[in-house]
């Protein structure tokens, strides 16, 4: 089946600081997602993204699909306490809302 | 802003019993799913719902597993005889289908503990 894998696994980093994650694919997607998961919640959609090479902004964050569409980014800048969680991508092959796919997060903690 | 609902927020059950985890898409949407989270772990599809019927399921839903829409606005997750391994959160989630933005949209989830 298809793997998403992310990288980095955790983060710690300092309020204010900007965060970087991948999300690399075995095969090709056609919609790239973000999500972030907050303790005992479902995943809340951040980005989406449906265009190879697409390059999207929902205020401080950034994500970007790959042009192989196989991998996609997502930067975090100026972090504040409140972006604390875990973040997922995901990725959707083309068809009428087919299931998503998701991979195996990223652990954001933020120390003030 | 509409969203997923569900209910219970917490379930425990004993092993071999019946558990119904309950949904409440949101109200225009027409496609619908079920995915779990095995604690610690990554969110897992197990089967997508569309005109009454089963549009897609992997290998996690297997004959212990049902789903059923029973009236316009509810949408059923069923595990026949629970194992111990069927442990984890469960999320349902819903999408308008109208793309390109198709974005699914996912209920706070069920917390369900086999014992």
């Amino acid at each position: 089946g298809q793997q998403l894998n992310q990288s980095p696994q955790s983060m710690f980093i300092q309020e204010g600081e900007d965060v970087s994650m991948n999300c690399t694919s075995s095969s090709i997607f056609n919609t790239w997602l973000w999500y972030k998961q907050d303790p005992g919640e479902g995943p809340v959609l951040l980005i989406a993204l449906y265009k190879a090479g697409e390059l999207t902004s929902n205020g401080r964050l950034t994500a970007q699909f790959g042009i192989t569409r196989k991998d996609s980014f997502l930067n975090i800048s100026a972090s504040i306490p409140s972006d604390v969680g875990i973040y997922f991508c995901a990725g959707q092959l083309a068809g009428t809302a087919s299931k998503l796919t998701f991979g195996t997060g990223t652990r954001l903690q933020v120390t003030l | 802003e509409p969203e997923v609902t569900q209910t219970p927020s917490h379930q425990v059950t004993q092993m071999g019993q019946e558990v119904i985890l309950r949904c409440v898409p949101i109200s225009n949407h027409l496609y619908f799913y079920w995915y779990r989270q095995i604690l610690g772990q990554k969110v897992e599809f197990l089967v997508s719902f569309y005109n009454n019927e089963i549009s897609e399921k992997s290998e996690i839903f297997d004959d212990q597993f049902s789903v059923e829409r029973p009236d316009g606005s509810n949408f059923t997750l069923k595990i026949r005889s629970t194992k111990l391994e069927d442990s984890a959160m469960y999320f349902c989630a819903s999408t308008s289908g109208q793309a390109p933005q198709e974005t699914q949209y996912f209920g706070p989830g069920t917390r369900l503990l086999v014992l």
